[in-house]
């Protein structure tokens, strides 16, 4: 149990395109999904934290018109890049949080490699 | 601020050659310590999350121990496929938000 998808696995754009992508969370519902960046050799950096039927709460320095994030349902979260540009190809990962027993644990998503040309 | 900080930053090991490692950890009110293991290219595969001083726990040649400071991640005869790199993250309070630490690369050779 606990599966986390992401939608697409990889993707090149040109530059000034905006993408879209999916994360959903197969075999459990989650009120709170994350969307984080990764940067080579580095380790994840929260992006925003997404909760269903709200709007997302962006951590400092992230733009949250450049980075739409919508959390339509119990198992869908989404995040636009818009009018992307070559400083946003990075590895882009969410994960969802489970909760059971009164404790929240958080499974990842296999990540998007984005590539803005 | 919460920090976590894992140490070594990088391990060779032997396969057969046993280590552990380690994650220090500064918190307000721990909820939670987690492990991960994240291939290159992939997203963090979830291991092991402690919830109290003194929890073990175990899955194949993985141990995870907690004490009110520290976490270790125990490898016992490490195999190739063990490589990857490994990341502790702890939670605080009410908040579903990770803290993480730099992560630790390990490198099983045969």
């Amino acid at each position: 149990g606990a599966v986390v998808s992401q939608h697409p696995s990889r993707v090149i754009c040109k530059s000034g395109t905006s993408v879209k992508i999916e994360c959903r969370s197969l075999d459990f519902q989650a009120t709170t999904m994350f969307w984080y960046r990764q940067f080579p050799k580095q380790s994840l950096m929260l992006m925003a934290t997404s909760n269903e039927g709200s709007k997302a709460t962006y951590e400092q320095g992230v733009e949250k018109d450049k980075f739409l994030i919508n959390h339509a349902s119990l198992t869908l979260s989404t995040l636009t890049v818009t009018s992307a540009h070559p400083e946003d190809s990075s590895f882009y990962i969410c994960s969802a949080v489970r909760t059971a027993a009164g404790y929240n644990e958080q499974f990842f998503g296999p990540g998007t490699r984005l590539t803005v040309l | 601020e919460d920090q976590v900080t894992q140490s070594p930053e990088a391990l060779r090991l032997q396969e057969g050659e046993s280590s552990s490692l380690n994650c220090s950890y500064t918190v307000s009110g721990l909820r939670g310590l987690f492990w991960y293991r994240q291939d290159p290219g992939k997203g963090p595969e979830f291991l092991f999350t402690l919830y109290s001083a003194g929890e073990e726990k175990e899955k194949e040649r993985l141990k995870a121990t907690l004490t009110k400071k520290e976490s270790f991640l125990h490898i016992t005869a490490p195999k190739p496929e063990d490589s990857a790199t490994y990341l502790c993250a702890v939670q605080a309070g009410g908040y579903s938000t990770l803290t993480f630490g730099k992560g630790t690369m390990l490198l099983v050779s045969p």
